[in-house]
Order: C-alpha cells, then sequence, then structure tokens
C-alpha cells in the first residue's frame, strides 16, 4: 500500500540549477496535483493533471514545468531555480476526472524538501 | 472564486481540553468540504469530509459540521490528546473545476 511516493526527500541547489521532482501513484486514479507548502501560506497549487494526456496551471505555475508521463506518474521540473522556490512540495492525487463529480478526496505524498541556495 | 479562510494559530492546549479550529468559506455553487491533517514530517491525510449542508463529518473523535447558512465547517474535539498535535486545514472542493482549495493551516499543540 504505497499510495503516492515522490523522490527526492530532500534536495539542495544553488541558483540557476535545474531539477525534477518525480511522482508516481498505485492507486489508478486519474488526477495528479503538484502543491508547495510555505510558512503562513498553507498549500498552493502549481499544476494538475485532471487525467493522463492533459495538464493545466493552478495557482502558481512560474518557474515550473510538469509532465504527465503516464496515468502513474506525475513529475514537476524547475528549469532554472530560484531562491523563492525554496519550499516543501507535495505531490497528490485522487480518483476522479471528471468536472462537477463532487467529493474530491486528495492522497497525499510524504512531500519534497527543497533548498535553493 | 473560493476561498478559505480558518482561524490563525498557533492553538496550544492541554491534554483532554475542548478544541474549536474555525473555518469558513466562500465557494458558488454546493461545495464539498474537507479537513486534512498534518502531523510532522509528514503529507496530508484526510480526517474528514462533509458533501452537503447539514451533513457532519467525523473521525478518530473529530467532528465537523457544514453550515450553509453561516458558511462554515468549524473543527470540534471534545478531549484533545498529545497525539493530536499537527497542523490542521480546512479545504473546499467546488464541483466545477477540479481544484482544492486549502485554508492556510492551523498548528495544534496539546501538551501533557
Amino acid at each position: 500500500n504505497a499510495g503516492v511516493t515522490q523522490t527526492p526527500k530532500f534536495q539542495v541547489l544553488k541558483t540557476g540549477q535545474s531539477m525534477t521532482l518525480q511522482c508516481a501513484q498505485d492507486m489508478n486514479h486519474n488526477s495528479m496535483y503538484w502543491y508547495r507548502q510555505d510558512p503562513g501560506m498553507g498549500l498552493r497549487l502549481i499544476y494538475y493533471s485532471a487525467s493522463e494526456g492533459t495538464t493545466d496551471k493552478g495557482e502558481v505555475p512560474n518557474g515550473y514545468n510538469v509532465s504527465r508521463l503516464n496515468k502513474r506518474e506525475f513529475s514537476l521540473r524547475l528549469e532554472s531555480a530560484a531562491p523563492s522556490q525554496t519550499s516543501v512540495y507535495f505531490c497528490a492525487s485522487s480518483p476522479r476526472g471528471t468536472r462537477g463529480s463532487g467529493a474530491n478526496v486528495l492522497t497525499f505524498g510524504a512531500g519534497s524538501r527543497l533548498t535553493v541556495l | 472564486g473560493n476561498s478559505v479562510t480558518q482561524m490563525e494559530g498557533p492553538v496550544t492546549l492541554s491534554e483532554e481540553a475542548f478544541l474549536t479550529i474555525n473555518c469558513t468559506y466562500t465557494a458558488t455553487g454546493y461545495p464539498s468540504l474537507f479537513w486534512y491533517v498534518q502531523y510532522p514530517g509528514e503529507g496530508l491525510q484526510l480526517l474528514l469530509k462533509a458533501t452537503k449542508a447539514d451533513d457532519k463529518g467525523s473521525n478518530k473523535g473529530f467532528e465537523a459540521t457544514y453550515r450553509k447558512e453561516t458558511t462554515s465547517f468549524h473543527l470540534e474535539k471534545g478531549s484533545v490528546q498529545v497525539s493530536d498535535s499537527a497542523v490542521y486545514f480546512c479545504a473546499l472542493h467546488g464541483g466545477s473545476n477540479y481544484k482544492l482549495t486549502f485554508g492556510k493551516g492551523t498548528l495544534l499543540t496539546v501538551n501533557p
């Protein structure tokens, strides 16, 4: 019962470096999400994928790209990291992929703590 | 757009005290409402939910009632334990999109 698995758990980057956060879920969920968590800001949606083959911007997409590689995997890429991207990143998934389908319960990964120097 | 406002923390209580964390929301239509909990060093996990007005969600001794007239979903527990120390997030899902909107979280610390 792995649920949502994120890698790496910790990463330190220098400004301008690139990296990819990996996320995989084994629950056959349709939808996947990337959030960032910052003190005093709660969780903010970066990108989401309603279903395999689609991705959409969330509240704070600038500086990020995503790839929905297949139904299981949804990666988040920082092309040129900036100190403002220092945060804890959470991947999540949910079973529903249909608009207006009601309750949409998310299952979260354990998080990836990223520091950009 | 949708928004969630929850009480600022941190909240510090003694074991067996009564807990209330206030949450109010703004949304069009009839959203579903959630409380998520984040234990130290972990991701968020669903604590309870309610999908329509007057529904009461409950789990692990926590309760919250969906009040449409006051647009509220306050979290309550009659007797907290040290193990309840965590960050609690109120959230809503509006039916016309996929996104979950979160409040900023309330840190609860329960002392023995």
